[in-house]
């Protein structure tokens, strides 16, 4: 099975400065690799995507992350912090499942806060 | 577009109570799956149907049945409520199963007193 490990749980930066959130992963086989953002009390939305093409991939709103197979790692990256990127951030790997399903395995998340 | 919706936004229960949360996915996607989220953690995988057929089911009591409507909606029972029921109730649609992304809606909070 899957599993998903967000080094961090809390992320504080100010702003301006560049916002780095950790995640490793564990997989059997060539895994999809996704970075959701929740805001309070809102639903996810997906801020990019890795599916064995570019190992950078590049996401909404400035934000871009690394796969590095080497490592099992996908960290997010941004290199300015803006005051409305203060969110929950979820490292999420997609686990096939029987019967050509799939679900996808969050990590622990990560909560990042913005100081002006 | 519309994304996915979901309804109600909000519910309240009491324990024993069955409840019924309901999904529309986004145009044209066929697939939904539910996800379960309690305050301070990840979201759980519940479900997911795709052609209105069971392609997963996670780690969750027979109490959680769902099932999918011809046109791809998708509705989420669970009887005999817990108080550690109450979670964030979240549906994702994508195009089929597989690579593929999934949308997620917003969700509906439910509180089990």
């Amino acid at each position: 099975a899957q599993s998903v490990t967000q080094l961090d749980s809390h992320v504080s930066v100010s702003e301006g400065t560049p916002v780095l959130l950790r995640c490793n992963y564990s997989s059997s086989y060539s895994p999809s690799l996704f970075w959701y953002v929740q805001h309070p009390n809102k639903g996810l939305q997906l801020l990019l995507k890795y599916t064995s093409a570019a190992t950078l991939v590049k996401g909404i709103n400035g934000f871009e992350a690394e796969f590095k197979k080497s490592e099992t790692s996908f960290h997010l990256t941004k290199p300015s912090a803006h005051m409305s990127d203060a969110a929950e951030y979820f490292c999420v790997v997609s686990d096939m499942i029987k019967a050509a399903g799939n679900k996808l395995t969050f990590g622990g998340g990560t909560r990042v806060l913005v100081k002006p | 577009d519309a994304g996915v919706t979901q309804s109600p936004t909000h519910l309240i229960k009491t324990r024993g109570q069955h409840v019924t949360l309901r999904c529309s996915p986004i145009s044209g996607h066929k697939s939904v799956s539910w996800y379960q989220q309690v305050l301070g953690q990840g979201p759980q995988f519940i479900f997911q149907y795709y052609e209105k057929e069971e392609r997963g089911r996670g780690n969750f009591p027979d109490r959680f049945s769902a099932r999918q409507f011809p046109n791809y909606s998708s509705e989420l029972n669970v009887n005999a409520l817990l108080l550690g029921d109450s979670a964030l109730y979240l549906c994702a649609s994508s195009s089929s199963t597989g690579k593929d992304t999934q949308y997620f809606g917003p969700g509906t909070r439910l509180t089990v007193l």
